[in-house]
């Protein structure tokens, strides 16, 4: 199994709501990241969880707050988004935390912010 | 910063070959990766290459120049389903493991 799944695939959320995306992935990786990616622009790195920690953050505003609750599973949570988040939200997945390795991207999440 | 272009857009012929290529300008270089992503979907790996020369895989080959700070992906016998963005991404080494994407070449294979 060389798949990463993302719920949902599509989300519209009002800029007072409170939403989770989903990640999961079940090959044993032990790096997780979350992207984000906007139209004919590369995926820009949001969040990077080594070992079920936290290791690196990107300036990320704290409206996205990031979970990994096992080593199976990655959540972004969303609270009080700006029309400007709307993006398609990706997911990765490598097997090596720390060190340059191939990345398996789930499908994305569509966030459209209204 | 770092630097990593390339061409925006590019079309080609149904069986016919297409060079996408890929220059960085980074403060360091461990190795570079192409990806395939089409439209609403995630990218999908193709290659890494660390060393000089070219690495063929089927269809799809991947070469790098080091010293010239150049790689390009080689399509040869499109196929229609090879209109997608190609992604290349520098690892820029030390401690910076993380791959850091170029904007993605557009191709369209028209009949």
């Amino acid at each position: 199994d060389t798949e990463v799944t993302q719920t949902p695939k599509h989300l519209v959320m009002g800029m007072t709501n409170k939403k989770s995306l989903k990640c999961e992935q079940h090959m044993g990786h032990r790096a997780m990241y979350w992207y984000k990616q906007k139209a004919k622009k590369p995926p820009e790195l949001m969040f990077v969880y080594s070992y079920e920690k936290l290791s690196i953050n990107e300036s990320v505003p704290s409206r996205f707050s990031p979970e990994c609750p096992n080593s199976s599973l990655l959540n972004l949570h969303l609270h009080a988004l700006q029309p400007e988040d709307s993006a398609l939200y990706l997911c990765a997945s490598s097997q090596v935390a720390g060190v340059t390795d191939t990345q398996y991207f789930g499908p994305g999440t569509r966030l459209t912010v209204l | 910063g770092q630097n990593i272009d390339q061409p925006t857009e590019m079309t080609a012929t149904e069986g016919a070959i297409v060079q996408i290529n890929c220059t960085y300008q980074t403060s360091g270089f461990n190795g570079l990766f192409w990806y395939q992503q089409h439209a609403g979907e995630a990218p999908t790996f193709l290659s890494y290459n660390v060393l000089d020369g070219l690495e063929e895989k089927g269809r799809f080959s991947s070469f790098l120049s080091r010293s010239k700070g150049y790689s390009y992906l080689l399509l040869k016998e499109l196929q229609m389903k090879d209109s997608a963005s190609y992604l290349c991404a520098v690892s820029l080494g030390g401690g910076s493991y993380i791959p850091t994407f170029g904007r993605g070449t557009s191709l369209i294979v028209h009949p």
